[in-house]
């Protein structure tokens, strides 16, 4: 099975700021990685796809890149609403299919 | 617009079964592969199970054995059976559509609002 690091587990900032979180796989995955954001109460939300795919409903700040083994997820000027955990998770091959730690971001 | 309504959580003691529903909408469940994650207490996501659109079925370690996912196409509805219930299962139960597929890298493109199982004496 393919292991999932995320980094870090939780962080403090203030709105404005541009935060980056870490994901790493034990093994390759090529760009098979997406980026889930999760707010209390409500349901999970997909926000970056294959590593860098853009959504057209998702805020251009939120923007992912990597491929292999490392890949990161930026949001570039923290809003107020981007205050939640994140998750990276991989889809390759068959499964299981992995989710990271998660990050909650949150006020400082 | 697509939308997953999740049914059927509430409280079961352990060694018990409890049976989830997901009612689909705006979709096919017979032609997107479909999963069920969960997330326990103060805990992160787990995936849990996918169906695929030839039928195919994989379950996490944790449930193999004990869990089957199952769909209805007659119905455009995604099952989850629980069985021999633990009090680790206690989590929210989330059904997601891959709608993309690989043209998303088999990302989780939709999900639904959960339904929360616990399992207790």
């Amino acid at each position: 099975d393919i292991q999932m690091t995320q980094s870090p587990s939780s962080l403090s900032a203030f709105v404005g700021d541009t935060v980056t979180i870490t994901c790493r796989t034990s093994q390759s995955i090529g760009t098979y990685l997406h980026w889930y954001q999760l707010k209390p109460g409500k349901a999970p939300k997909l926000l970056i796809y294959g590593a860098s795919g853009f959504l057209r409903e998702v805020p251009s700040r939120f923007t992912g890149s990597g491929s292999g083994t490392e890949f990161t997820l930026t949001i570039g000027g923290l809003q107020p609403e981007d205050f939640a955990t994140y998750y990276c998770q991989h889809t390759y091959r068959t499964p299981p299919w992995t989710f990271g730690q998660g990050t909650t971001v949150e006020i400082k | 617009e697509v939308q997953l309504v999740e049914s059927g959580g509430g409280l079961v003691q352990p060694g018990g079964s409890l049976t989830l529903s997901c009612e689909v909408s705006g979709l096919n469940v017979g032609n997107n592969y479909m999963n069920w994650v969960r997330q326990a207490p103060g805990k992160g996501l787990e995936w849990v199970s996918v169906i695929y659109r030839n039928g195919d079925t994989f379950h996490a370690d944790s449930v193999r054995g004990r869990f089957t996912i199952s769909r209805l196409s007659s119905q455009n509805t995604l099952y989850f059976q629980l069985n021999s219930l633990r009090i680790e299962d206690t989590a929210v139960y989330f059904c997601t559509a891959m709608l993309s597929g690989a043209d998303h890298y088999y990302a989780m493109d939709v999900w639904g609002q959960g339904t929360t199982v616990t399992v207790s004496s």
